[in-house]
């Protein structure tokens, strides 16, 4: 069975901070390994990191894959109060055939404080 | 405006009275998903369609059905809603191929049975 696991579950941190947030996995067939914010309703999209992607930055965020010890990063600087979100890793597998999935984890809460 | 589209927003219903919960993406995707989500369980996948008339059960899919009789729209069932089925549920979608914005999802639906 698929599993991702993130961490910290928590975090609270002030305005200006760098954050870095954990997400491993284990999948069978990996394809791809995606992050999303949520704020008060649907994820909304951040990275997707693949095989041939192994590292985005977008801004303030950038994230990075280890598929070699299946684990990635999320990274945040300069933290701002419209960061705080729930952000939510998830990993996309081959289930059989041309049927993928994707696993999400539990997510993790991000709290900046001014 | 490309959106995957669920309604109700909100619905509060009785056990046992059928309910079916609507998702429509505009976008042409082959892959529409269900998720819940719940408090320290993170978002669960509840069925998913690779495209129409296919589709498969997800982690959760005990007391639910879905149908995929039309590209666009992938509705999900409660035939018996139990108070154990109040959640806030997700429909994403995203191309069969290599989609680089990963899933979208819709507002979603915030379900409870009393």
């Amino acid at each position: 069975e698929d599993k991702v696991v993130q961490s910290p579950l928590s975090l609270v941190v002030h305005e200006g901070d760098t954050v870095t947030l954990n997400c491993s996995y284990e999948v069978t067939n990996f394809r791809s390994l995606l992050w999303y914010k949520q704020e008060k309703k649907a994820p909304t999209f951040l990275f997707m990191l693949t095989s041939s992607g192994i590292e985005k930055k977008s801004g303030r965020l950038s994230s990075i894959l280890d598929k070699k010890e299946l684990f990635s990063i999320l990274n945040i600087t300069a933290t701002q109060t419209g960061d705080s979100a729930i952000y939510l890793c998830a990993v996309e597998g081959y289930s059989g055939g041309s049927n993928y999935k994707l696993t999400f984890g539990k997510g993790t809460l991000l709290t900046v404080n001014p | 405006e490309a959106q995957v589209t669920q309604n109700p927003r909100y619905l509060i219903t009785v056990t046992g009275k059928k309910l079916t919960v609507t998702c429509s993406q505009n976008m042409n995707h082959e892959y529409m998903s269900w998720y819940r989500q719940d408090p320290g369980l993170g978002l669960r996948q509840i069925y998913y369609s690779m495209n129409v008339e296919v589709t498969d059960k997800g982690d959760v899919p005990e007391g639910y059905k879905v149908s995929r009789k039309e590209k666009r729209n992938f509705p999900l069932i409660l035939e018996s809603p139990s108070p154990n089925q109040t959640s806030l549920y997700f429909c994403a979608s995203s191309a069969e191929e290599w989609d680089p914005y990963g899933y979208t999802f819709g507002s979603g639906t915030r379900l409870t049975v009393v």
